[in-house]
Order: structure tokens, then sequence, then C-alpha cells
């Protein structure tokens, strides 16, 4: 079946630091990837997405490339910040089912400290 | 303009018990999406409704049913619980019911089963 796989958090780091989250996928046909993110006690907002394999998704400072080879969507940011704080969740839908339907993984916690 | 309303926000109930959560989409669309989300665990994929009809289940028992209104909002039920049914109940809609449009989440309902 279709699923996706992130590295466990949580995450530690210093404001500015260099951030990675890994997230590689299985899909029984073509999927589009996103990665959302949940801060606390709220739903969850899209930081980001792509569609084809290696288009880039940015927003807010992060970005994710879709790698098809690799079946990876890794989510990176160059200098974090404590507002960065939260859960990130990698997820993907295939295209030509009848319907939406996303697969997430379980989610990696990040904590940023001042 | 209003984001995903879901109510209530917080829900006890009894094992056996029965219960309704409803979600209000963002005006203009037509797709209402129900996820489960066990704590520590990313969304899973309950029902999606376009149009008010049901285009794709998610992989749980007949004790969870759903419905659309003519206003496009949604109802999920939810019979007999269980202590596993425990969970953060998220809606997300989307202008249209396939494809890679973003789905709009709301901040949940939170349902504790005791």
């Amino acid at each position: 079946g279709d699923s996706v796989t992130q590295m466990e958090g949580p995450v530690t780091l210093s404001e500015e630091a260099f951030l990675t989250i890994n997230c590689t996928y299985t899909a029984t046909g073509y999927p589009s990837l996103f990665w959302y993110v949940q801060y606390p006690g709220e739903g969850l907002q899209l930081l980001l997405k792509a569609t084809k394999a290696d288009d880039k998704g940015s927003n807010k400072g992060f970005e994710a490339t879709y790698r098809k080879e690799t079946t990876s969507f890794h989510l990176e940011k160059g200098s974090v910040q404590v507002s960065d704080s939260a859960v990130y969740f990698c997820a993907l839908t295939l295209m030509n089912t009848g319907f939406q339907k996303l697969v997430f993984g379980t989610g990696t916690r990040l904590l940023v400290s001042p | 303009d209003a984001g995903v309303t879901q109510s209530p926000t917080h829900l006890i109930k009894t094992r056996g018990q029965h219960v309704t959560l409803r979600c209000s989409p963002i005006s203009g669309h037509k797709s209402v999406s129900w996820y489960q989300q066990v704590l520590g665990q990313g969304p899973q994929f309950i029902f999606q409704y376009y149009e008010k009809e049901e285009r794709g289940r998610g992989n749980f028992p007949d004790r969870f049913s759903a419905r659309q209104f003519p206003n496009y909002s949604s109802e999920l039920n939810v019979n007999a619980l269980l202590l596993g049914d425990s969970a953060l109940y998220l809606c997300a809609s989307s202008p249209y019911g396939q494809g890679t449009y973003e789905q709009y989440f709301g901040p949940g309902t939170r349902l504790t089963v005791t």
C-alpha cells in the first residue's frame, strides 16, 4: 500500500541552526507530495507541495525537492526560529483515484530553543 | 473569509455511546474530508464527500458513517464508541473532489471515550 516514513522526533535545535527532516514514501502510482505543519492546539496547515519529479516546493524559508529516484521529499530550512516549533507531517496523495486522500507520516516534532 | 469550522471543540463520551461531529467548509468549497488523528500519530483518512456523495472511504469499521448536506456542511457519526476511538477528528475542505487542490483543515474535535 501507499505509505510515508518520517524521521522520528523530537528534533531539538538552537535558533538559527539548519534543519533537515527526512521523508521517504512508497506509492502504487505517481504521487503528489506535501509538507503540513501543526502548531500546538491548531489544525494542519499546508506548508509546501510538489506535484512532479524534481519540483521544489518552498514557503516561509522551508524547501523540499521531489526526488523520484530516491522516493524522498526531505524538508529543509537554513535558519530556524523559535516560532518554527511545531509538528511537521509529510504526506502524499495519488492522482486519478477519483477522490482526494492524503496519506500522512507519523509526524516529526521540532523544538527550537533561543 | 472564515476557515473550516468544527463543533464541538471537545467531547467526552462513554463506551457504547454514539457521537456526532460537525464541520462547515470554507465558503465555495464542495468537498469535505474527515481524518482521525490518534495521539502521536499522523491523521488517517476516514471519508471524503463531494457534492453530497461519498467519494472515498478509508479502512474504518461500519460504526463510522458520514453525510454531507445541501449547504456542503458535513456530519461524522460514530456508533458504539470504543476506547480506541479517542482521538482528534479533523475535517478538511477543498474546492473540488479530486486532484492536488489544497485541503484546508479545521482545528479539530477532541473526542475522549471513557
